[in-house]
């Protein structure tokens, strides 16, 4: 069962356009939605990250919008750039549990072109 | 800050042999998690470690794989008799408190030949 599902495998979007990356859970006891960044060869980068008493996080260019009753997120990346192209991991925890392990979605890999 | 140190960076072991893989969490933190990443499963949880006590290892394959924590500075994931189907990337991450912001290291890539 995959408890973290992310809708898309791929995006590519222009350079100074939005992407928007969707991500849904099933675990209602989730309670802290990480967003990670990988280049190849590179371990995952924290990205940007919401707990569930919030509906939106923004940071920069990177914004989350977060729906508790749907439970589902998404990652708007504003004005994307060349250099955002990566794979997106979304990834949620029981924060407040016994453990604060991550569970991941399969990842979406961005391209953007300029 | 130098991050979390992960070495070595590429193993390549025979069929059977053992494969230790460390980690050096970012100095302060608390916690230590492992994951393993493979194109077909995705990153997936292993073990956990929090003030050098494992708190969970409901990830880690029952045989073979162990993990401990002697200290502050470093974490170690042992693989015993290695399979192919071990090849992987293994990621160690540390948290200052094993609630929230997980902090990635760069991986260590296993090839089992």
């Amino acid at each position: 069962q995959q408890q973290v599902r992310q809708s898309s495998q791929s995006l590519t979007v222009w350079e100074g356009e939005t992407a928007i990356l969707n991500c849904s859970y099933e675990n209602s006891a989730f309670d802290y939605f990480p967003w990670y960044q990988q280049f190849p060869g590179e371990g995952p980068a924290l990205l940007i990250a919401i707990r569930s008493v919030s509906d939106k996080k923004e940071d920069g260019r990177f914004t989350i919008f977060f729906n508790k009753r749907e439970k589902n997120l998404s990652l708007h990346i504003k004005d994307s750039q060349p250099g955002d192209s990566a794979t997106y991991f979304c990834a949620a925890s029981d924060a407040g549990g016994l453990s604060g392990k991550l569970t991941f979605g399969e990842g979406t890999q961005v391209t953007v072109i300029s | 800050n130098a991050g979390v140190i992960q070495t070595p960076r590429h193993k390549v072991t025979g069929k059977g042999q053992e494969a230790t893989l460390w980690c050096e969490p970012i100095s302060g933190h608390s916690a230590v998690f492992w994951y393993r990443q493979t194109i077909v499963q995705g990153l997936e949880f292993l073990t956990y470690f929090r003030n050098q006590a494992p708190i969970d290892d409901s990830g880690m394959p029952k045989e073979r794989f162990s993990a401990q924590m002697p200290n502050q500075s470093h974490s170690t994931l042992k693989i015993q008799s290695t399979q192919p189907q071990d090849s992987a990337v293994y990621l160690c991450a540390s948290s200052l408190d094993g609630q929230y912001e997980q902090y990635f290291g760069p991986g260590t890539r296993l090839t089992v030949l």
